[in-house]
């Protein structure tokens, strides 16, 4: 696609309960990244794949986050259990393979654990 | 590992004034530096970035930025903000030996007074 498409752009859930958060990258971009943006606060790096690569998991917080990448393109962050300090935005961004091209960040679901 | 410092945190300039969003950076050879900026309730958008070559680049909205190895900083600027340029700006620091890692600072977030 044009961009990075994340969905869904917002998400409300029940402490305790599991949720999976999408991101479609840009088509021909091998490295997708997962950050997280807690309110006020800067960019907290979660997770990243580079095309068939073991993930660089260093950045989970914790084993109840966990994420998958499909066929190289689509992947999905699966939150169990939720917390209400899981509360934050979500940001995909997608690049090519090398670092100086920059990344292009989707807009974010915005998680709310009530 | 590279590091990236946003000493301002808020920064209030009327219109029509001059900015500059300081970045000062932490890496031991030549970096990939960046500039990000998120308007509310959006993902990140890219505005400039430096490989090698020229120190001073040129952006989008104005912008533009000026490497300086001896200070380790790569500051934003812009000769006459305007009402839209409020935001968060983000400086990111890169490095191919990071597997295609960009760290990111803490934010700065701009307000701008009519």
């Amino acid at each position: 696609g044009a961009g990075v498409s994340q969905s869904p752009s917002n998400k409300v859930t029940e402490k305790g309960k599991d949720v999976e958060l999408r991101c479609d990258p840009i088509s021909g971009h091998t490295a997708l990244y997962w950050y997280r943006q807690s309110l006020g606060q800067g960019l907290e790096f979660l997770i990243y794949f580079q095309g068939n690569s073991a993930p660089d998991k260093s950045g989970l917080p914790s084993d109840r986050f966990s994420a998958e990448r499909t066929g190289g393109s689509v992947s999905t962050l699966t939150i169990q259990r939720t917390q209400q300090e899981d509360s934050a935005v979500y940001l995909c961004a997608s690049s090519k393979d090398r670092v100086n091209y920059g990344y292009t960040f989707g807009s974010g679901t915005r998680l709310t654990v009530v | 590992a590279q590091s990236v410092t946003q000493p301002d945190i808020h920064i209030t300039v009327s219109e029509g004034a001059s900015l500059e969003l300081r970045c000062n950076y932490s890496y031991g050879a030549t970096p990939y530096l960046f500039w990000y900026v998120q308007s509310p309730g959006q993902g990140l958008q890219l505005l400039l970035k430096y490989f090698s070559g020229d120190t001073l680049v040129q952006g989008i909205k104005g912008f533009e930025a000026e490497f300086k190895r001896s200070q380790s900083s790569f500051n934003l600027r812009k000769p006459s903000v305007h009402w839209s340029d409020a935001a968060e700006y983000f400086c990111a620091v890169g490095a191919n030996n990071a597997g295609n890692m960009l760290t990111f600072g803490g934010g700065t977030r701009l307000m701008v007074k009519p």
